[in-house]
This record gives structure tokens, C-alpha cells and sequence, in this order.
């Protein structure tokens, strides 16, 4: 069965440092997703990909932030200049449609530990 | 601002059921959600709901009300495998593509 994938599972940094995490999203899904989770805590919904461009993003995405889709099978989530506060598990999302039956199907997750 | 409550934590024996329940308060609605997320692994969909009613797969069905902004995740003959958090989501209509999850039901299911 399909599945999302991401890359590196585990990644330190120093704060202040910038990280790239990478995500390969199911290959006939339309719509990409990035949510973080702080330990312990609920799931953030952090924005959504279509057609090469932000559709939705929240509070949380700020200027530091950004999303790319390099070639037709990746999707990576730069983060600019680490802080201490963006250290959880960022997970990746795909779905095939965006209406309102859609199923997100989820990555595994990279841990960002940041020092 | 969005509000979804859950139960923090939950715990029943093997075999038995289990309801979760969440309320929600957000801008607009669109459909509720259901995901299970063991610990450390990723969530993973269980259900959706747009309209009222009860949604069943297998053991698990969902049920919704849209009039009380309420829905909840019923869990039949609970097994140890069972045992992960249970997260509700809601779309909210103003916001296609964004969700806003509940803070998390960690069930506990015992012998």
C-alpha cells in the first residue's frame, strides 16, 4: 500500500540553524500538508499545499517558515532559524482530493531537536 | 478563536466499549474527524463526519450532531491494541483545507 515517507526521521540542530525536513507524499495525491506536534501535545496544523502554492496556513507559519515542492515527487518544510520553541515531530500529510470527504494520510515523522 | 474538548484520558477493559466524546466551538464547520496516534508513531484517519449520524467501520463507528457542535468515537470489543490517543479534527468551512485538533483522549485499555 502507498504511504507517505519522510525524511531524516531524527534531526539535532543548533538554535539559529536552518533545517530542510523532507517529505515524498503519495504519488497521486493533490494536496499536501504539514502539522507539528510538541510533546505531549495535540496535533498543529501548520499549512496546506496545492497546485504549487500555500492554500491555507496558520498562525504558527511565520516568516521563518517556508514550503517548497522542488521536482514532482517531494515536498520539504524550511525552517529558518531554529528556535528552542521548534523542537517537536513534524509530521507531513497527502490527500487525494481536498473536499470534504478526503482522508489525510500521514508520514511518519521527523523528530527536530533543537539546542 | 477554536475550541475542541476531549478527555484527557480514558480506561476500560479488554472486550468492553469505550465511548469518547468531543465538543467543538470553531468559526464554521465543515466535518469531524477521528485519528489514532500510538505512541510515537503517526496519526492515522479513523472516520469522518459531515452530516449527523452514526458512521460505522467494523468496531469502531462515529456519530455526530451538528445542532449540539458534538460528536464522539465508540470503540467495541476493546483490545490491547487498542490502547493509543484518540484525537477528534475538525474542517472548518472557511478554512478547505485546515484542521484544528482536539488535545487528545489517551485510552488505556487493561486485561
Amino acid at each position: 500500500e502507498p504511504e507517505v515517507t519522510q525524511t531524516p526521521s531524527h534531526q539535532v540542530t543548533q538554535m539559529g540553524q536552518e533545517v530542510i525536513l523532507r517529505c515524498v507524499p503519495i504519488s497521486n495525491h493533490l494536496y499536501f500538508y504539514w502539522y507539528r506536534q510538541i510533546l505531549g501535545q495535540k496535533v498543529e496544523f501548520l499549512v496546506s499545499f496545492y497546485n504549487n502554492e500555500i492554500s491555507e496556513k496558520s498562525e504558527i507559519f511565520d516568516d521563518q517558515f517556508s514550503v517548497e515542492r522542488p521536482d514532482g515527487s517531494n515536498f520539504t518544510l524550511k525552517i529558518r532559524s531554529t528556535k528552542l520553541e521548534d523542537s517537536a515531530m513534524y509530521f507531513c500529510a497527502s490527500s487525494k482530493q481536498g473536499g470534504n470527504t478526503d482522508t489525510q494520510y500521514f508520514g511518519p515523522g521527523t523528530r527536530l531537536t533543537v539546542l | 478563536g477554536q475550541s475542541l474538548e476531549q478527555p484527557s484520558e480514558v480506561t476500560a477493559v479488554e472486550g468492553a466499549i469505550v465511548q469518547i466524546n468531543c465538543t467543538y466551538q470553531t468559526s464554521g464547520f465543515y466535518g469531524l474527524s477521528w485519528y489514532q496516534q500510538h505512541d510515537g508513531g503517526a496519526p492515522t484517519f479513523l472516520s469522518y463526519n459531515a452530516l449527523d449520524g452514526l458512521e460505522e467501520t467494523g468496531r469502531f463507528s462515529s456519530f455526530l450532531s451538528r445542532s449540539d457542535s458534538y460528536g464522539y468515537l465508540l470503540l467495541q470489543e476493546l483490545q490491547m491494541k487498542d490502547s493509543a490517543s484518540y484525537f477528534c479534527a475538525v474542517k472548518t468551512e472557511d478554512n478547505f483545507n485546515k484542521f484544528y485538533f482536539g488535545s487528545g483522549t489517551k485510552l488505556n485499555v487493561k486485561p
